[in-house]
């Protein structure tokens, strides 16, 4: 059973770095798949931010490309995001995602953890 | 981009009746070269994360209830729940994996009448 489940702090002060973990349990990040993250604003519809190959590549949301950055940590069995110079409008539920590839369904979600920007 | 626009942004259904939610993409989501649509439904519920109901437009997710149907191609697709279920009450959302950035509908919310 793929099991996914986000961690990080659930508040960032304004101009700061968001940095979050998804720990991936019941299969092996490093053996396949697309690693993504998607958030969503409190009340709002669902954004694409992008994410990581299990071969290390990489694809992101040009909206964001220029602040965000993701990786493996396989030893973990972990992926991560980070999104930097963050403002109020990335207040969201942010959650990760497996799919069998970048243009793939994302069949595997962890609950979602909510990050609020805020000084 | 492509947008992705559902309709209607919500509708009643009484129990047992027909719900049915249209998503028309700003360009055709349909690979020529493998003839699939790169095109998925979520359904999700309050306090949960979206789950994958169909994809490549009509083939349903293992486990999901066969009332849950898709249909369509290229830019014109529908979500179809057969008879409704007091369970079935949702936001849905489509979902275009056909190029970056990908995509997902403004969601239905389907309540109960």
């Amino acid at each position: 059973q793929v099991q996914l489940q986000e961690s990080g702090p659930g508040l960032v002060k304004p101009s700061e770095t968001l940095s979050l973990t998804c720990t991936v349990s019941g299969y092996s990040i490093s053996s396949d798949y697309f690693w993504g993250w998607i958030r969503q604003p409190p009340g709002k519809g669902l954004e694409w931010i992008g994410g990581i190959y299990h071969s290390g590549s990489t694809y992101y949301n040009p909206s964001l490309k220029s602040r965000v950055t993701t990786s493996l940590d396989t030893s973990k069995n972990q992926f991560s995001l980070r999104l930097s110079s963050v403002t109020a409008a990335d207040t969201a539920v942010y959650y990760c995602a497996r799919a069998a590839a970048v243009t793939g369904q994302n069949n595997y979600w962890g609950q979602g953890t909510l990050v609020t920007v805020s000084s | 981009d492509i947008v992705m626009t559902q309709s209607p942004d919500s509708l009643a259904v009484s129990l047992g009746e027909r719900a049915t939610i249209n998503c028309k993409s700003s360009q055709s989501v349909l690979y020529s070269s493998n003839n699939k649509n790169y095109l998925a439904w979520y359904q999700q519920k309050p306090g949960q994360p979206p789950k994958v109901l169909i994809y490549w437009a009509s083939t349903r997710e293992s486990g999901v209830p066969d009332r849950f149907s898709g249909s369509g191609s290229g830019t014109d697709f529908t979500l179809t729940i057969s008879s409704l279920q007091a369970e079935d009450v949702a936001v849905y959302y489509c979902h275009q994996y056909y190029n970056i950035p990908l995509t997902f509908g403004q969601g239905t919310r389907v309540e109960i009448k």
